[in-house]
């Protein structure tokens, strides 16, 4: 297994463009989370899936943030009417149900919007 | 809320030098994470830690879990370069399996 892909790394955006990133977990994973992070800060949660269903969504995201699992395998997460503010490292991870050998992250997708 | 404190935020320090973050909270966690964190990449697990007093190595770095569940050290000895990074721990809520409690990272940059 090659772990978690995230893909683009990098995406520049001009503001009210809508973006979407692509996450493909461990496949003997089911349980996968979206994180946002920001320089100098750890990371801050934005949702998870467990299989299919996304079981929590953070109060954090606004209704231009969606995510996707649709056959429990890879998950996207996309962001409609780009603002300046959602510029971030936007991180999948993903786990066992039990989480004994914690989180596995992917390298991240960094989004500018211009 | 549960929140975890880390300590100190930055920390720059010689090659060879000795050093102990520190992750506290007020809350009890059934278990914690730490994580190493490079500049343009995702968080890497470095270690878990279960039991109130679990002592676990990791070559020189060496992690500990407060006896209450607390709270957790990392102590690296003889620091190099490649050491340099961003710590995270994280925290499992014992009253909820959904999500990571996460600190806010301790950077810390070792100099040759």
């Amino acid at each position: 297994d090659t772990g978690v892909s995230q893909n683009p790394r990098h995406k520049i955006t001009k503001r009210g463009q809508n973006v979407t990133f692509r996450c493909d977990p461990i496949s003997e994973h089911n349980r996968l989370y979206w994180y946002r992070q920001t320089l100098g800060q750890g990371p801050e949660f934005l949702t998870y899936f467990q299989n299919e269903a996304q079981l929590e969504k953070s109060r954090l995201l606004s209704d231009r943030f969606s995510a996707e699992r649709p056959k429990g395998s890879f998950s996207t997460l996309e962001i409609q009417r780009t603002e300046q503010g959602d510029s971030a490292m936007y991180l999948c991870a993903s786990s066992r149900w039990d989480r004994a050998n914690g989180y596995t992250f992917g390298s991240g997708t960094r989004l500018t919007v211009v | 809320t549960q929140l975890l404190e880390q300590s100190p935020q930055f920390l720059s320090i010689q090659e060879g030098e000795n050093l102990t973050v520190y992750c506290n909270s007020s809350s009890v966690f059934s278990s914690l994470q730490w994580y190493r964190q490079e500049p343009g990449e995702g968080p890497v697990l470095l270690v878990t830690v279960v039991t109130g007093g679990e002592v676990k190595k990791l070559k020189r770095l060496t992690f500990q879990f407060g006896d209450a569940r607390k709270d957790s050290s990392l102590h690296i000895t003889a620091a190099q370069p490649g050491d340099t990074g961003l710590y995270l721990c994280a925290g499992n809520n014992a009253g909820n399996n959904r999500k990571l409690i996460w600190g806010l990272g301790t950077s810390l940059a070792v100099n040759p």
